[in-house]
C-alpha cells in the first residue's frame, strides 16, 4: 500500500530561519506530489505540486519543494519564515497504481516564534 | 465558486446516536473522498469513491457508511456513534485522472459524548 512519512512532528523555528520539511513516499512509480498547509481553525490549502517537469517546484508565500526521484523525496523548503508560517504541513501522494487516491503523511505541526 | 462544501460545521451528539454528514462539490470532480483528522495522526482516509454509485474502503472505515447517489455529493453516515469518532472530518474532491489537485471542505468537527 502506498505510504507517505513526514518524519519531523513538531519544528520550533524563529522568524527568518530556514525551514525545510522531510516527506518520503513509498511508491516507486509516476507520481503527483503535493504539499498542503493548515492554519489554525482553517481547512487545508493547496501549497504547491508536482506533476511532472522541472523537480524544483515553486508554490505561493515563497515555499519551493524539490522532487528527488532516486531518495523517493519531495521536501519543503523556505528560506526565510515569518510568524504567519505558523501551520500544520501535509505531505500528499497520488498515484495510478493505487487508483489515484489522496494520500497523506502524519504532518507537521511548525511554530515559528516573533 | 463554492468548491466543496461540507454540512454541518459543528455537531455534538450523544454515544449512539446517528448522524450524516454531507459533502457537495460543484467542479464535476469524480473523485471524492472522507478523511478523519486527529491530533498527531494527520489525515486518515475512511472512506472514498471514484464516480457516482461507487464506494471504497479507507484506511479506517469502521462505524462508518457512504453513499454517492449522485456525482456532486458524497454522504458519510455513522449509525452508532462512539466517542471515539470525536474527531474533525474533511472531504474533498478530485479530477479522476493523474495530474489533479484535490481541493478541500471546511470541515465538520463533531464530538460524541
Amino acid at each position: 500500500a502506498q505510504s507517505v512519512s513526514q518524519h519531523n512532528h513538531h519544528v520550533i523555528l524563529s522568524e527568518a530561519a530556514s525551514l525545510e520539511l522531510g516527506c518520503n513516499y513509498s511508491y516507486g512509480g509516476t507520481v503527483n506530489l503535493f504539499w498542503y498547509v493548515q492554519y489554525p481553525g482553517q481547512h487545508l490549502q493547496l501549497l504547491l505540486k508536482y506533476f511532472s517537469g522541472d523537480p524544483l517546484v515553486k508554490g505561493i508565500k515563497g515555499f519551493e519543494a524539490e522532487f528527488i526521484k532516486s531518495k523517493f523525496s519531495f521536501n519543503l523548503r523556505k528560506p526565510s519564515v515569518q510568524w504567519s508560517d505558523t501551520a500544520e504541513y501535509f505531505c500528499a501522494v497520488k498515484n495510478k497504481a493505487a487508483g489515484n487516491k489522496l494520500t497523506f503523511g502524519g504532518g507537521t505541526r511548525v511554530l515559528v516564534k516573533p | 465558486n463554492a468548491g466543496v462544501t461540507q454540512t454541518p460545521k459543528f455537531r455534538v451528539l450523544k454515544t449512539g446516536q446517528s448522524m450524516t454528514l454531507l459533502c457537495a462539490q460543484d467542479m464535476n470532480h469524480e473523485y471524492m473522498y472522507w478523511y478523519r483528522q486527529d491530533p498527531g495522526m494527520g489525515l486518515r482516509l475512511i472512506h472514498y469513491s471514484v464516480g457516482e454509485g461507487t464506494t471504497a474502503k479507507g484506511e479506517v472505515p469502521d462505524g462508518y457508511n457512504v453513499s454517492r447517489l449522485k456525482n456532486q455529493n458524497f454522504l458519510l453516515g455513522l449509525e452508532s456513534a462512539a466517542p471515539s469518532q470525536t474527531s474533525v472530518y474533511f472531504c474533498a474532491s478530485t479530477g479522476g485522472r493523474q495530474n489533479t489537485e484535490a481541493f478541500f471542505g471546511q470541515g465538520t468537527r463533531l464530538t460524541v459524548v
